[in-house]
This record gives C-alpha cells, structure tokens and sequence, in this order.
C-alpha cells in the first residue's frame, strides 16, 4: 500500500529563518498532497495542498512543491514566526479512495523567538 | 462552512466496558467518513473507512469486531470501541469531505481522547 516519508522529525529555526520540510510517497498513483498543521491536542488543519497537475502552489507564507518524478513534495515556510510551532503533518492520496488520507510520521516544528 | 463534530471530546471508562464516539458532519453530506488513532507524539494512523448505507472498510491489522462502525446516514458515523483495555487508550479523530463538486479536501472532527482505567 501507500507509503508516505516525512523528515525531518524535528525542526528548530529562530524567528525569520525558513523552514522545510520534505516527504516522499510511494505509490505513483497518488495526486493529491495536503499539508496539516496539528497543535498539541488538537485536529489537524488544513494550511495547504496540492494536485499532480500543478509543480509549485504558494500562500503567503507558505509554498509547497512538488517533484512528480522522483515522488516527492515539500513545505517552505518562510519568515517563521513563534505561532508557527506545531506538528506538521504531509499526506497523499488517490482519487479513486475517496479522499482515504495516509499520512506522513509528522515534523515538530519550533520556532524560537 | 464544512465543519466537522464529534462527541464526546473526552472519555474515562474502565477496562472491559464499550464506549461510542459519533462523528457529525454539521452542514454537508458526506458518503464516506474516515476514523484515525493517534497515539501521543504519533502520526495519524488510518483505522477504517466509513461507508453510508454499506459496512465499513477496515485498514490491515485493525479488528473489525473491536472497533464497530456505523454510518447511518449521511451527517452521521459512530465508532464504537467494544471491550475496551488500556492499550485502546489514544486520541480518535474522524474526518470527512463534502459530498458536492468532488472535494477532496478533508475536513477533521476535533478528536476524542479515550483513557481506559
């Protein structure tokens, strides 16, 4: 089945500094690639995503890429700021399951003021 | 808009006992619903999908007598872990995408975290 890399596990960047973060997916057949941020007890939101269509997608701060190829995509979060720490999760998946997500191991983030 | 319930958010049972956890889809419909297990500093892990109308699809090595799923209709799926010990003791998370225009985004409940004594 599916197979979704994630690293790293964690990440520490001053203020302002960029952060990124990378996963791999194993199954070609994926096309649709979300990024979740997750605080500590709470759901996952949704910050991101991006569809094998499309190589680069940018919001604000934030951009995700994606390398269709070699079977991997990216966050960037750039100028990060102390709200910006969380766990930040990516995912993968098909169109044929119905939005079935897998998910990567997850990345902490912490942004030191 | 798509937002996403659960309840309770919060249950302490003893070991051996049932409990329920129901998942709404508060203003769309959504065929399918999704159940995730996250155990703490954990990655979300893909218990089952739940199916309205029809039996739920469970993920390899997730019991289906242990972990029961209903989904009634279309605002609604419950998961209801029988027989509960403390091994079962995570956070329960359920998701869900609206039914028009072929979304694919999931929208998530806010959790239910279950400690069993």
């Amino acid at each position: 089945g599916e197979n979704v890399e994630q690293h790293p596990s964690t990440l520490s960047v001053q203020e302002g500094d960029s952060a990124v973060i990378k996963c791999t997916y194993s199954d070609s057949a994926s096309n649709y690639f979300p990024w979740y941020k997750q605080e500590l007890g709470k759901r996952p939101q949704l910050i991101i995503d991006i569809r094998s269509n499309v190589g680069e997608k940018k919001d604000q701060r934030i951009a995700v890429t994606l390398n269709k190829t070699a079977k991997h995509f990216s966050l960037h979060i750039t100028e990060t700021q102390p709200e910006d720490s969380a766990v930040y999760f990516c995912a993968a998946s098909k169109n044929n399951q119905g939005g079935k997500l897998i998910f990567g191991q997850g990345t902490e983030l912490s942004v030191k003021p | 808009g798509a937002v996403v319930s659960q309840h309770p958010s919060r249950v302490i049972c003893k070991s051996g006992t049932s409990v329920k956890i129901e998942c709404r889809s508060l203003d769309f419909q959504a065929t399918t619903m999704f159940w995730y297990r996250q155990f703490p500093k954990q990655s979300l892990m893909l218990m089952a999908t739940s199916n309205e109308g029809s039996k739920a699809t469970y993920e390899q090595g997730v019991e289906k007598d242990k972990f029961l799923i209903n989904h009634a209709s279309l605002t609604l799926s419950t998961l209801t872990v029988t027989s509960a010990h403390p091994e079962d003791s995570s956070f329960y998370i359920c998701s869900a995408n609206p039914l028009a225009g072929g979304e694919e985004t999931q929208y998530f409940g806010p959790g239910t975290r279950l400690l069993v004594l």
